[in-house]
């Protein structure tokens, strides 16, 4: 069960463009398109914004995307906004039936 | 809307034990995998266990297994982890959570193992 592997920062400025990799093994991500990416500001509960690999829930906006590539899925935040600052985390199904989350991710907004 | 609202944390002590609750509530509770999901002070989201619709089927963590239980009462629209054995490190706040693999949480209830 071991976690995936997100980078600990990811910085931009606003209006920017800026993508969040999150890589496990064939045995998770590279094994189902069932990775989540998470968005949790400080005090709050975490909020999905991406599910199977791409989709976006009703009422999440549209410059947030996702994508999948072998064992590494990716996270893309476009036009970068102030409130886009905050943690982010992937989650992928496993072989194991669990869950396995990423350490997170804290994007700033220079 | 969809509802999940968390109960029964506290300070505990090493080696206690600790029942959490979860009322659900804007959904058909009887669809779902229902999880349970832990955040230690300041650090990462933990997956901690999950449970199937009927209960035919629950999956743990290795930290917690033969210390923790997952279960659900369709019934009354709840959700349950009964936690034994308590260590230091389970300290955390305890996300009630939507789904086999998580779409969504409720606010969460703290934890506190400490003597």
């Amino acid at each position: 069960q071991s976690a995936l592997t997100q980078p600990a920062s990811v910085s931009g400025s606003p209006g920017q463009s800026i993508t969040i990799s999150c890589t496990g093994t064939s045995s998770d991500v590279g094994g189902y398109n069932f990775v989540s990416w998470y968005q949790q500001h400080p005090g709050k509960a975490p909020k999905l914004m991406i599910y199977e690999v791409s989709n976006r829930p009703s009422g999440v906006s549209n410059r947030f995307s996702g994508s999948k590539s072998g064992n590494t899925a990716s996270l893309t935040i476009s036009g970068l906004q102030t409130e886009d600052e905050a943690d982010y985390y992937c989650g992928s199904y496993t072989t194991s039936s669990t869950q396995v989350f990423g350490p997170g991710t804290k994007v700033t907004v220079l | 809307e969809v509802q999940l609202v968390e109960s029964g944390g506290a300070l505990v002590q090493p080696g206690g034990s600790l029942r959490l609750s979860c009322a659900a509530s804007g959904f058909t509770f009887t669809s779902y995998w229902m999880s349970w999901v832990r955040q230690a002070p300041g650090k990462g989201l933990e997956w901690v266990a999950n449970i199937k619709q009927d209960g035919s089927e629950k999956y743990y963590v290795d930290s917690v297994k033969g210390r923790f239980t997952i279960s659900r009462d369709n019934a009354k629209n709840s959700l349950y982890l009964q936690m034994n054995s308590l260590r230091v490190e389970d300290t955390a706040v305890y996300y009630c959570a939507v789904g086999e693999v998580v779409t969504f949480w409720g606010q969460g209830t703290l934890v506190t193992v400490s003597s």
